[in-house]
């Protein structure tokens, strides 16, 4: 079956704007999770939704970084004021229930210039 | 320094070789462990994932975790040059879902 969907796949915007990053879960995954991986790095936790709560959003870096799950599916990742250092590939991932292995789609490579 | 070590490589091994990789860590309250591969410009793939300590074979694969050392392995027989990746360790604790991740090992089969 289809995978973790991530759109736009590559992403360039200029610092100082605003960019939404979307996720598209597998069908039926409760659990939604967002990681950022910067170059070289593994990926790092930033927020956690079940359902469509945020759970966990300690990993978020500051108050510039906001995700939502409106009807607990589609999430979307927003960053607004960009700044270089937020440059990063993004990194999704569902799994079925709290607790059970996750599954990453691609990413959207973010380049803020 | 960081919960999760992970060597970065590269490590290049010839087609047929056994790989071993591995990561240690220092949180003693890490309890799921997970292997994932990620190809360039791909996302990651999870191999195997294994609660608390022993081991795990999968095909090819074998996972092993050793909580009393704080060292886990991945051993990978027969490899392929399908094989060429970055491995990530990956674990956590009772939440099971705020993976802290090593920083990969860039692995090279070559025919």
């Amino acid at each position: 079956g289809a995978g973790v969907s991530q759109t736009p796949s590559n992403k360039v915007t200029e610092k100082g704007k605003y960019v939404e990053l979307r996720c598209d879960p597998i069908s039926g995954h409760t659990a939604l999770y967002w990681y950022r991986q910067s170059l070289g790095q593994g990926p790092e936790f930033l927020i956690y939704f079940q359902g469509t709560g945020a759970a966990d959003d300690s990993g978020l870096p500051n108050d510039r970084f906001f995700a939502v799950r409106p009807e607990g599916s589609v999430s979307t990742l927003k960053i607004q004021r960009t700044e270089r250092g937020d440059s990063a590939v993004y990194l999704c991932a569902s799994s079925p229930e709290f607790n059970s292995p996750l599954h990453f789609g691609n990413g959207t490579r973010l380049t803020v210039t | 320094q960081k919960e999760v070590e992970q060597d970065p490589g590269p490590l290049s091994v010839p087609e047929g070789a056994i790989v071993s990789l591995n990561c240690t860590y220092s949180n003693s309250a890490f309890q799921y462990f997970m292997w994932y591969r990620q190809y360039s410009r791909k996302g990651p793939e999870l191999l195997m994932y294994t609660y608390s300590s022993g081991n795990k074979e999968d095909g090819r694969f074998t996972a092993q975790v050793d909580k009393s050392s704080k060292y886990i392995s991945l051993f990978i027989r027969d490899s392929q040059p399908s094989d060429s990746a970055t491995y990530l360790c990956a674990m956590s604790g009772d939440s099971g879902y705020a993976l802290n991740f090593g920083k990969g090992t860039s692995l090279l089969v070559t025919p």
